[in-house]
Parts: C-alpha cells; structure tokens; sequence
C-alpha cells in the first residue's frame, strides 16, 4: 500500500497523558500537513512540515501540541496533558513538492487517528 | 471566519440523476479548488480539483465549475449511483501566495437513493 499511512487508527488516553500520533507520508512525498475534525465540523489546518522543518505552524494551539519530522522515520504530531477537548479525529497528508504548481500541491490524506480523551 | 462555506448540510438525490454540491469562498487570494469524498470513518480521499485559471474541469462522472467572479465553485455528479453515499468536502489554498494549508468547508452529506 503506496497509501499515506497513520497509526494508530485509535487511541485512548486519560486525562493528563501524552498522545503521540504517527503518520508515513506516500513514497516519494516530502510535505506532510496535520488537520483535526472535531464532530460535525471540517477538517481544521494545524501544521505543515518538510524533512526537519516546521514551514507553517499557524493551526497549531499555543501549548502541550508539537509536531516533527525528522530527516528518518515518520512525522510525529505530540499532544501533552490531553484533556476532553482534545478528543478529534486527526488526519495526516502529504504531497509531492513545494514547487507551487497547484497540481504537485494536492494533498493525499492518510485514515486518520481517532483519539479519545477520557 | 468561515473562509470556506457549504451552506446544505445534506442533500438527497436519486439514482441515475444529477448531484449537485455548492461551495462559497471569500477569500479572492486563493487560487486552487479541490474536492473530496468521505466515508465514515475513513480519511477524506480526493476527488478533482481546478486551478482558477480554469472555469471547467471533468474527470468521468465529475465535473467541477469555478465561477470566481461570484467565488463559487460546485460540483457535479452525473449519473449519481449509490456507492457515491458520502460526505463531500470543497477545499481551498493560495498557492501563488506560497501558502499550501487547504482551508475547507464544512461539508454535505450526499445520500444517492436506489
């Protein structure tokens, strides 16, 4: 599967716990973006990332979210201290370049993680 | 601010007619469409997109309109079968503009009757 890839699909955490989404972007992408649906709303921008680099970060709630990708491995979106609030649906996706043409930009989106915060 | 808006939350269409979802932007920087279909439970998975030095763009059953005079977009299904039962998501960016987040719009749930 040359798919964007998450895991894990669900996770649970009590309040006050870490929450540390994973997600492998399709071969051959270097632009990974993370979104949060929360119930009956739309998918909600939270950061865009290159190899090591954080390009746009302005989703992002101020504290306990972060977000990473290193030059190995996948990109790694943190959430400490969850609370209640926290609970959403989040979606990795990727795309091929940052060349600015329109079509090389369309993001291909992974299943997402849905986390529940107890 | 609702950059984005799908105004009908649903929508209900018969088999082998035409579907059509609308979406409204206010944001006159942003300078590429997508849209894309959601089953539950599952990430959204694209569908078509149009650059807006376009007005058209077909693929198969879907067509995509832009009307950026009026910043409207929709689009088309025809004919609509069963299988196309989902939640459907327009989506925008400011490419020219070096941004790349989609900003996208609340949603219509289509459901195509047999």
């Amino acid at each position: 599967n040359a798919g964007v890839m998450q895991n894990p699909r669900h996770l649970v955490r009590r309040r006050g716990q870490e929450a540390r989404l994973r997600c492998s972007p399709m071969k051959g992408h270097s632009h990974v973006y993370w979104y949060r649906q929360l119930p009956e709303e739309g998918l909600k921008f939270m950061v865009y990332l290159q190899k090591e680099n954080i390009i746009d970060e302005s989703g992002m709630p101020k504290e306990r979210f972060s977000a990473e990708f290193p030059k190995e491995g996948p990109s790694i979106l943190r959430i400490q201290q969850v609370v209640r609030g926290d609970s959403a649906a989040y979606f990795c996706a990727s795309s091929l370049s940052g060349t600015g043409f329109p079509r090389e930009e369309t993001q291909y989106f992974g299943p997402g993680t849905r986390l529940l915060v107890l | 601010d609702q950059q984005v808006k799908q105004n009908s939350p649903s929508l209900s269409v018969q088999e082998g007619r035409i579907s059509i979802l609308n979406c409204d932007y206010t944001n006159s920087m942003f300078d590429y469409f997508l849209w894309y279909k959601k089953y539950p439970a599952e990430g959204p998975t694209f569908l078509i997109s149009i650059s807006s030095i376009k007005d058209k763009n077909e693929d198969g059953r879907f067509t995509v309109f832009l009307n950026k005079s009026a910043k409207h977009l929709s689009l088309h299904i025809v004919p609509s079968q069963p299988g196309d039962s989902a939640v459907y998501f327009c989506a925008a960016s400011a490419v020219a503009s070096g941004t790349y987040k989609y900003i996208f719009g609340t949603g219509t749930r289509l459901k195509v009757l047999a």
